[in-house]
């Protein structure tokens, strides 16, 4: 069993669709959950940071992690074409070993 | 300001040809690292360096060697190349207790062995 595992898509929606993006996690160690956004020949970027079960909210993104579960979710509210991208989950221990999930491809449909 | 610079953005190799990607960053960072980036497998980390004058092997080392030269650069070398090292390059860093752990990533470099 994979540590992260991650729809790869291809997710399509319509512009100004809700997105929900998910992760499941087997390791119940894991203490800071992040998503990284990464455009088409880009390098991913980090999006959203938490370190506790619940909501963070940041604009149109809200992340939401369910530790009791292990299971991490990423809504986008009023999808812009600009959200078109591969999101990574990254559920971590806090040391140097980072681990991703593999990543879903989404395209806003304008 | 820069960030992280990989170079070189494109490379073919032959099978037993060697290279080495270099990456630099101008943050200051204490932590670096190198990623593969493959279809269906995701980002999977290939050696790390946390501080300048260490390294040590990430999920995927084989057929790999690196060098932390100093505090801002950090290579990965593939001595004899396979073409199961196809794949996208990514080099990493970040400055570990500033709260976030946030990675920064360089654009990346893609490689074929052909």
């Amino acid at each position: 069993q994979k540590e992260v595992e991650q729809d790869p898509g291809p997710l399509s929606v319509p512009e100004g669709a809700i997105v929900s993006l998910n992760c499941t996690y087997s390791n119940s160690a894991f203490q800071y959950f992040m998503w990284y956004r990464q455009y088409s020949r880009k390098g991913p970027e980090l999006l959203m940071y938490t370190y506790s079960s619940g909501n963070k909210e940041d604009g149109r993104f809200t992340a939401q992690v369910d530790k009791s579960s292990k299971y991490i979710s990423l809504f986008i509210r009023d999808s812009q074409p600009s959200d078109s991208a591969t999101y990574l989950c990254a559920p971590n221990f806090g040391n140097e070993k980072l681990t991703f999930g593999t990543g879903t491809r989404l395209t806003i449909i304008p | 300001n820069a960030g992280v610079t990989q170079t070189p953005k494109f490379q073919v190799l032959k099978t037993g040809q060697s290279m080495t990607l270099q990456c630099a960053q101008d943050m200051n960072h204490n932590s670096m690292y190198w990623y593969r980036q493959d279809p269906g497998m995701g980002l999977r980390l290939i050696y790390y360096s946390a501080s300048e004058g260490t390294t040590d092997k990430g999920e995927v080392p084989n057929g790999y060697n690196v060098s932390r030269l100093n505090k801002r650069e950090f290579s990965l070398r593939l001595e004899s190349a396979a073409p199961s090292q196809t794949s996208v390059y990514f080099c990493a860093s970040r400055q570990r207790g500033a709260g976030d752990e946030k990675l920064f990533f360089g654009s990346g470099t893609q490689l074929s062995v052909l």
